[in-house]
């Protein structure tokens, strides 16, 4: 069974305007990773925020980690219509090894 | 440097039948991890792979089996297939090394096969 749940299921918003997604799970953590998916494709891994970080950024993306509340949230700026995919986090488990557990995903639509 | 890659792109069965996926995976991993991914869903972890030997296993039933080669490539066999095995099944890659998960390294997905049974 799915670990993570993931809202909104589905998110559209204009391009230019910020996106904020949120996932929650189950377990204790390693860390918790965010990977976007295009229509069909393969994963692309975005960010992973360990454990003991609270923020992480990279570049448009910003990513928070609350452990206590087992929540995690991925906001992107300023978004282009390049944006418009599917968004999963997945967390790996502290004893789970190397082993994935995704949440349902969020489908963001970008419209120009 | 080549990432993951799998073979084939799209492949159609009927229900019963046995399929075979393949996954090379990115150059200096040594680990290889598949998912099945039905439409509209997360992945689901199915098992993995290391040193020729499976490490792990998700909650899927022994009709899945795999294989790790000595070059690490893998490949995935599905038996007495079901309608609801119709799905993208992604291979994804990572390093492990000294057999120690030492975590916190990003996974490397392939463009997975996509599997239709009729």
């Amino acid at each position: 069974s799915q670990q993570g749940e993931e809202d909104p299921q589905a998110l559209s918003i204009q391009e230019g305007e910020n996106a904020t997604m949120n996932c929650s799970y189950k377990t204790s953590i390693n860390n918790l990773q965010w990977y976007r998916q295009n229509s069909g494709r393969g994963l692309v891994h975005l960010i992973l925020i360990r454990s003991n970080e609270r923020e992480k950024h990279s570049g448009r993306l910003r990513v928070t980690l609350d452990t206590s509340k087992k929540s995690s949230s991925l906001l992107i700026t300023a978004s282009r219509a390049a944006d418009t995919a599917s968004y999963f986090c997945a967390t790996e488990g502290e004893t789970s090894g190397s082993r994935l557990t995704f949440g349902e995903g969020t489908q963001l639509t970008v419209n120009p | 440097d080549a990432g993951v890659t799998q073979s084939p792109t799209h492949l159609i069965k009927t229900r019963g039948q046995q399929v075979t996926l393949r996954c090379s995976p990115k150059s200096g991993h040594d680990t290889v991890s598949w998912y099945q991914q039905a439409l509209g869903q997360g992945p689901q972890f199915i098992f993995q792979y290391y040193e020729e030997e499976e490490r792990q296993r998700g909650n899927f039933p022994d009709r899945f089996s795999g294989h790790q080669f000595p070059n690490y490539s893998s490949e995935l066999n599905v038996n007495a297939l079901l309608l609801g095995d119709s799905a993208l099944y992604l291979c994804a890659s990572s390093f492990l090394g000294d057999r120690v998960w030492k975590g916190n390294q990003p996974q490397h997905f392939g463009d997975g096969t996509r599997l239709s049974i009729l």
